[in-house]
């Protein structure tokens, strides 16, 4: 284990339905991450939140919208999502300030399926 | 926008025979990450190189990077059927301080 844990594991949702995806990470980090994995194609940066602060979103759609309570928790809430949206949706954290010197701490990733 | 593309997409050796993967990216980078994916898993940090660096080794992996070809190569000797996975090379460059990831060598070791 990564320290890096993600809830549910796996999702099936219509696309008017709102769920929400949980990370939460035991490691003392400073910086978390959302990635959207879909097959054949590259890891897709989302969002990446420094000290509770977004610094980055990578012009994802408002459909996606994300909240970090704290430096241990991340949410991603999802809401009248497309078929196109179903993914894996991987969690990670860093020591660091979200740059790409740091170590990423990866989560075991939400299967997300939008019917 | 892509900046590190991984090669070959699949590999399939036997357990005991060393296992090559290359990545090569665009633009100037400062650093580069190696990370392995089992199947339906989050990735695994294995190592990072440094601009400056030529060469990294962490057990059985060795890793190089050629600054002036754009690229890097991820060695694993001895392989075991354990390492069978998805490997990722990550850099930075292209105008963004963020990891950029490439999109993978399957490799595939056989008992």
């Amino acid at each position: 284990e990564t320290g890096v844990t993600q809830t549910p594991r796996h999702l099936v949702m219509g696309m008017t339905n709102k769920k929400s995806l949980k990370c939460e990470q035991h490691l003392g980090h400073n910086a978390m991450y959302w990635y959207k994995q879909s097959a054949k194609k590259p890891l897709e940066l989302m969002f990446v939140y420094n000290f509770k602060e977004q610094t980055e979103n990578n012009s994802v759609p408002s459909r996606f919208s994300p909240e970090c309570p704290n430096s241990s928790h991340l949410f991603l809430h999802l809401h009248t999502l497309q078929p196109e949206d179903s993914a894996l949706y991987l969690c990670a954290s860093s020591q660091g300030e979200g740059t790409s010197t740091d170590t990423q701490y990866f989560g075991p990733g939400t299967r997300l399926t939008v019917l | 926008s892509q900046q590190g593309e991984e090669d070959p997409q699949a590999l399939s050796i036997q357990e005991g025979e060393n296992a090559t993967m290359n990545c090569s990216y665009k633009t100037s980078i400062n650093n580069l990450q190696w990370y392995r994916q089992n199947s339906g898993r989050g990735l695994v940090h294995l190592i990072l190189i440094r601009s400056n660096e030529r060469e990294k080794h962490s057990g059985r992996l060795r890793v190089t990077l050629d600054t002036s070809k754009k690229s890097s190569s991820l060695l694993i000797t001895a392989s075991r059927a354990a390492d069978t996975a998805s490997y990722f090379c990550a850099t930075d460059g292209g105008g963004t301080d963020k990891l950029i990831f490439g999109t993978g060598t399957r490799l595939q070791v056989f008992p």
